[in-house]
């Protein structure tokens, strides 16, 4: 059974961090792009990050550049977001989900990890 | 943001075909790249409903159709259930550095 459980959530201060971690089990992690997706609270999907299957490219969504680092960990099947300089704005469900080739779709989800950025 | 656009809200009664519209651009779907749908039913993370613009993975019911035509692409649902009420969001590739997968809107589909 291929699940992918998040975690590291929380309630932080506006322009303070959170890590989040994303474990991975019952597909071959390494083989993969890996995506961060989120969604505010009542709104839709939006794309936050990714990375390749060895960790060498890296993408971002354009309002999370510099403040936001994706990472893996094929060894411990894990993959991370560093998230530095919270806003407002980024309060949303993360959820991590394994694209199924390039240019392509998410074929597994987590269940989400809520980040909420208040004072 | 998103880059495509759904219709908010789409209603049926059981039994009946309802359709969900997708529109891109140029940049995404005209683009050729292919478009895949998600269900997301109340409090649940979001389930992949269609793949490469008209596949569905197993265990989706035949119910689920999805097509692709120029910038466009819909989701038909026939024989609508109760269980069938949630958001639903296509979703394809932005070919932009400003954000690489892009979804649309999201369309509420409430069975009457």
């Amino acid at each position: 059974e291929v699940q992918l459980v998040e975690s590291g959530g929380g309630l932080v201060q506006p322009g303070g961090s959170l890590r989040l971690s994303c474990t991975v089990s019952g597909l071959t992690f390494s083989s993969y792009w890996m995506n961060w997706v989120r969604q505010a609270p009542g709104k839709g999907l939006e794309w936050v990050a990714n990375i390749n299957q060895d960790g060498t490219e890296k993408y971002y969504l354009d309002s999370v550049k510099g403040r936001f680092t994706i990472s893996r960990d094929n060894a411990k099947n894990s993959l991370s977001l560093q998230m530095n300089g919270l806003r407002a704005e980024d309060t949303a469900i993360y959820y991590c989900a394994r694209v199924r080739y390039t240019y392509g779709h998410h074929d597994y989800w987590g269940q989400g990890t809520l980040v909420t950025v208040s004072s | 943001q998103s880059v495509l656009t759904q219709p908010p809200s789409v209603s049926g009664a059981p039994g009946q075909r309802v359709t969900i519209s997708c529109t891109g651009s140029s940049s995404n779907i005209g683009a050729g790249y292919d478009v895949h749908w998600y269900q997301q039913l109340p409090g649940a993370a979001p389930k992949l409903l269609i793949y490469g613009n008209s596949n569905r993975p197993s265990g989706v019911p035949d119910r689920f159709s999805g097509s692709r035509s120029g910038t466009s692409a819909s989701l038909a649902i026939t024989g609508l259930r109760a269980e069938d009420e949630g958001d639903y969001y296509c979703q394809s590739y932005g070919s932009s550095l400003s954000a690489l997968y892009v979804f649309g809107t999201g369309t509420k589909v409430t069975v009457l």
